[in-house]
């Protein structure tokens, strides 16, 4: 039982590229996050899937793109990558009954 | 903007001796939860208080939260070496749209 798995775990772009961040999770949860954690900083909500087929903005979403692709899979998506975008993004899932969330291991993303 | 703010928002202390963290924010809440964070890791959730509990404890943790003043403390009891790590408050309106954290306190445990 992995949880929620994130890949990759490092990236190196340059300012323009594109990428995609995949995030799974193994737990049947309906709600999945993306949040990202600046040096010396607390998380921000990127963006949130409360369900398969839903997706919604948090407190940071521009420069992102997100997909539920179905209930175990969300990506995220950088189209043009920017400095500002460097950071540790992690992925989430949240335990309604108990409103506790399960982070992934983290992808940590450098732009040039 | 970030909901919590942790203060302090470092400390170090001895081995055996508690630590207190305090987590203030700014609206209204359904819950607040307690995550640590080791260096390099994704974080680990500790504890949820509702926001109709006044206090609650799991193992060395104690939490406290005054919705009147809007805070919120974390006690760990007799610190281990393996304490060490960053401690984040965050705020949760019980609905589907994530969680808002503070800035964290990095806590350091000296042997």
């Amino acid at each position: 039982n992995a949880g929620v798995t994130q890949t990759p775990k490092f990236q190196v772009l340059k300012t323009g590229q594109s990428m995609t961040l995949q995030c799974a999770q193994d737990m049947n949860h309906n709600s999945m996050y993306w949040y990202r954690q600046d040096p010396g900083m607390g998380l921000r909500l990127i963006y949130y899937s409360a369900s398969e087929g839903t997706t919604d903005k948090g407190e940071v979403p521009n420069g992102y793109n997100v997909s539920r692709l179905n209930k175990r899979e969300f990506s995220l998506r950088l189209e043009s990558a920017a400095p500002s975008q460097t950071s540790v993004y992690f992925c989430a899932i949240v335990r309604r009954a108990t409103y506790e969330q399960y982070f992934g291991p983290g992808t940590r993303l450098t732009v040039t | 903007s970030q909901q919590g703010e942790e203060d302090p928002q470092a400390l170090s202390i001895q081995e055996g001796e508690n630590a207190t963290m305090n987590c203030s924010y700014k609206t209204s809440i359904n819950n607040l939860q307690w995550y640590r964070q080791n260096s390099g890791r994704g974080l680990v959730h500790l504890i949820l208080i509702r926001s109709n509990e006044r206090e609650k404890h799991s193992g060395r943790l104690r939490v406290t939260l005054d919705t009147s003043k809007k805070s919120s403390s974390l006690l760990i009891t007799a610190s281990r070496a393996a304490d060490t790590a960053s401690y984040f408050c965050a705020t949760s309106g019980g609905g589907a749209d994530g969680l808002t954290f503070g800035k964290g306190t990095h806590l350091i445990i000296q042997p």
